[in-house]
């Protein structure tokens, strides 16, 4: 199985920081790498999809950047809307593995 | 609009069984393959396999392999998982997603509690 090991598994940041979170896999997934944001009580919602692709409806301060076997989702001005815990997901092949989370916390 | 709508809350002993369904209306259901997601309380989430609604084939986790079968009834549009020999660490919340196409959809999330 490809492990996805995610970092830091939890931050503090001020509203207005630039925000960058590490998913690295345990072998190279191309570009099939998802990232997926959930906030408390709430049901996970997809912000990127193909390692840089952003969703529809998804603001453009979030961003996704890699392949093979490093890839980084940066936020570059956090929001007070923007504090959640944040999932990568390799799609490359079964069985899909997602990443432990960073809870990104008020500072 | 897309829905996936969940059964609803469940309570069991250990070792015991329980069926989760996950009824999907608002698009061709035999288009899109069916995963199915948990989460222990306090805990990121986790894969645990996939179901194609058109032939019924299925890909599952080593970690439930023996333990989890994903079926499909495409006369009721509706995907079922059902995990076998419950124990404590299966307290968690079952989701069923849609992950494939332009936008992903998720159920509303199903409560299984194991405790004797």
């Amino acid at each position: 199985d490809i492990q996805m090991t995610q970092s830091p598994s939890a931050m503090s940041a001020s509203v207005g920081d630039r925000v960058t979170i590490t998913c690295r896999a345990s072998q190279g997934i191309s570009n099939y790498l998802a990232w997926f944001q959930q906030k408390p009580g709430k049901v996970p919602k997809r912000l990127i999809y193909a390692s840089s692709s952003l969703q529809s409806g998804v603001p453009s301060r979030f961003s996704g950047s890699g392949s093979g076997t490093e890839f980084t989702l940066t936020i570059s001005s956090l929001q007070p809307e923007d504090f959640a815990t944040y999932y990568c997901l390799q799609h490359n092949s079964y069985p899909w593995t997602f990443g432990q989370g960073t809870k990104v916390e008020i500072k | 609009q897309v829905q996936l709508v969940q059964s609803g809350a469940e309570v069991k002993k250990p070792g015991a069984s329980v069926k989760v369904s996950c009824k999907a209306s608002g698009y061709t259901f035999t288009s899109y393959y069916m995963h199915w997601v948990r989460q222990a309380p306090g805990q990121g989430l986790e894969w645990m396999g996939i179901i194609n609604p058109s032939g019924g084939s299925t890909s599952y986790a080593q970690k439930f392999q023996g333990r989890v079968t994903m079926t499909r009834d495409t006369s009721t549009s509706t995907v079922y998982m059902e995990l076998s020999s419950l124990r404590s660490e299966d307290t968690a919340v079952y989701y069923c997603a849609r992950m494939g196409g332009a936008a992903d959809y998720w159920g509303q999330g199903t409560l299984v509690t194991v405790s004797s």
